[in-house]
């Protein structure tokens, strides 16, 4: 896990604002996903991309985007359409995109002023 | 949809004592099972996980069984200790079919 980063640590955004959070790994996987956490809750998946160029909606995509312009990079952005996007988000890849275990970056807490 | 059940949502046992966690899945063809354990604002760390055609792992103090035919599987922690506390979540499948339990929050107290 220690090939995957994540920035910022903390992010603040007022209302309105669009906002990216970063992700990169250096593992060479194919596969790489978003999730979000909110306070006492599980995983919930964003969105996940299983090669450069592709990505899925997840379960609750709804206010964000992405994009996999590197297999190296998978950048998300939270728009100003997400209603409630105060939560710890935490970016993960594995080898490929059906078998294998996911590896977890360090998270970003983003909250909304 | 396909579903990861988790049991207990909380758990406080004594230093030294086991802790037991249990999951059910529903999808009959998941085949691999990780367990994350999550400390206080850091990463879900893969601590050990078991793949369809074995029935038990072992890794020190920590083992995880798994019964196919009654899509059940379970993570024991043994000589428990205060850096077991943490939440701890279990997964059914792989990549992006991976389903997540909603997680045990362990307390293990001195």
């Amino acid at each position: 896990d220690g090939g995957i980063t994540q920035s910022p640590k903390y992010l603040f955004r007022k209302e309105g604002q669009n906002v990216t959070l970063s992700c990169e790994q250096n593992l060479n996987h194919d596969a790489m996903y978003w999730y979000r956490q909110d306070p006492g809750q599980g995983l919930r998946l964003i969105y996940y991309s299983q090669i450069v160029n592709d990505f899925q909606k997840g379960d609750i995509a709804e206010g964000y985007s992405v994009s996999r312009e590197k297999k190296e990079s998978f950048p998300l952005t939270v728009t100003s359409a997400q209603k409630n996007p105060t939560a710890f988000y935490l970016c993960a890849s594995s080898i490929n995109g059906f078998t294998d275990t996911q590896y977890f970056g360090p998270g970003t807490r983003l909250t909304v002023l | 949809g396909e579903n990861v059940e988790q049991h207990p949502s909380t758990l406080s046992v004594q230093e030294g004592d086991s802790a037991v966690i249990k999951c059910t899945y529903s999808d009959s063809a998941s085949n691999y099972f990780p367990w994350y354990k999550q400390e206080l604002g850091k990463r879900p760390q893969l601590i050990i996980d078991i793949r369809s055609n074995v029935g038990e792992k072992k890794d020190q103090r920590i083992a995880v069984t798994l019964n196919k035919t009654a899509k059940h599987f379970s993570l024991h922690i043994t000589e428990t200790q205060p850096e077991d506390s943490a939440v701890y979540f279990c997964a059914a499948g792989g990549g992006f079919k991976t389903i997540f339990g909603a997680g045990t929050r362990l307390f293990v107290k001195a």
